[in-house]
């Protein structure tokens, strides 16, 4: 079934250095999201990307969906203590195929941010 | 406005024990989302339902779970007969739409069950 795989599983960052997570996927994906996962939190939607080669900003964040559709890479700007928690990108589809609803998650990638 | 809320919030349950683990989604929503999600992984699709109807139930790990949404709102997920292994956090999401993985998935905080 598809696989979401996610590089690299930690990362250690002095604040005000950049962030960059990937995200790869064994099949051609019709949308991706990405969720954040403060600790002890839950999953909070950040964004969805849906078109070859799209790019999305949120302030120090940018997004991006590659021309494949088969990769993404979310990439933070001069990190904060408030970027500090586990990124996650999901993508559609899983073990059962056809007729499938899943959202397959990525194992994340950790996010440690040093004052 | 309110959120996904879930109960209880967290349980601990002897090998053996039934366990039932409730969501209360958005109002509205029409897809509903039970995963998994063991610790320093992301979470796990378990079933998902459209309204009343469980649409895909293909990541229940075993006949040992069961989940039911009798009126399209509130829903529950029953582990019978726990073993070990099912200890995790228990998320439920949900969506405004039927178009279940294009929409932005709402997430509850989650049960954290712990079976001994």
């Amino acid at each position: 079934g598809q696989q979401v795989m996610q590089i690299p599983q930690y990362q250690h960052v002095q604040e005000g250095e950049d962030f960059t997570t990937y995200c790869n996927s064994s099949t051609t994906l019709s949308n991706i999201q990405w969720y954040k996962q403060r600790p002890g939190g839950h999953p909070v939607f950040l964004i969805q990307l849906v078109k070859s080669g799209e790019v999305k900003k949120q302030k120090r964040l940018t997004f991006q969906f590659g021309e494949a559709k088969k990769n993404s890479s979310l990439h933070i700007t001069a990190t904060q203590t408030t970027d500090v928690g586990t990124y996650f990108c999901a993508g559609p589809g899983g073990y059962s195929g056809a007729g499938s609803y899943q959202l397959t998650f990525g194992k994340g990638t950790k996010l440690s941010v040093i004052p | 406005g309110a959120g996904v809320s879930q109960s209880p919030r967290y349980k601990v349950a002897k090998r053996g024990q039934d366990v039932a683990l409730r969501c209360d989604p958005i109002s509205g929503h029409v897809s509903l989302f039970w995963y998994q999600q063991a610790l320093g992984q992301g979470p796990e699709f378990l079933t998902y339902f459209q309204n009343e109807a469980q649409l895909d139930k293909s990541g229940l790990p075993s006949d040992r779970f069961f989940a039911e949404r009798p009126e399209g709102s509130v829903s529950t997920l029953k582990i019978q007969r726990t073993q070990q292994e099912d200890s995790a956090v228990y998320l439920c999401a949900s969506s405004l739409s039927r178009l279940a993985f294009y929409n932005e998935q709402f997430f509850g905080p989650g049960t954290r069950l712990t079976v001994l």
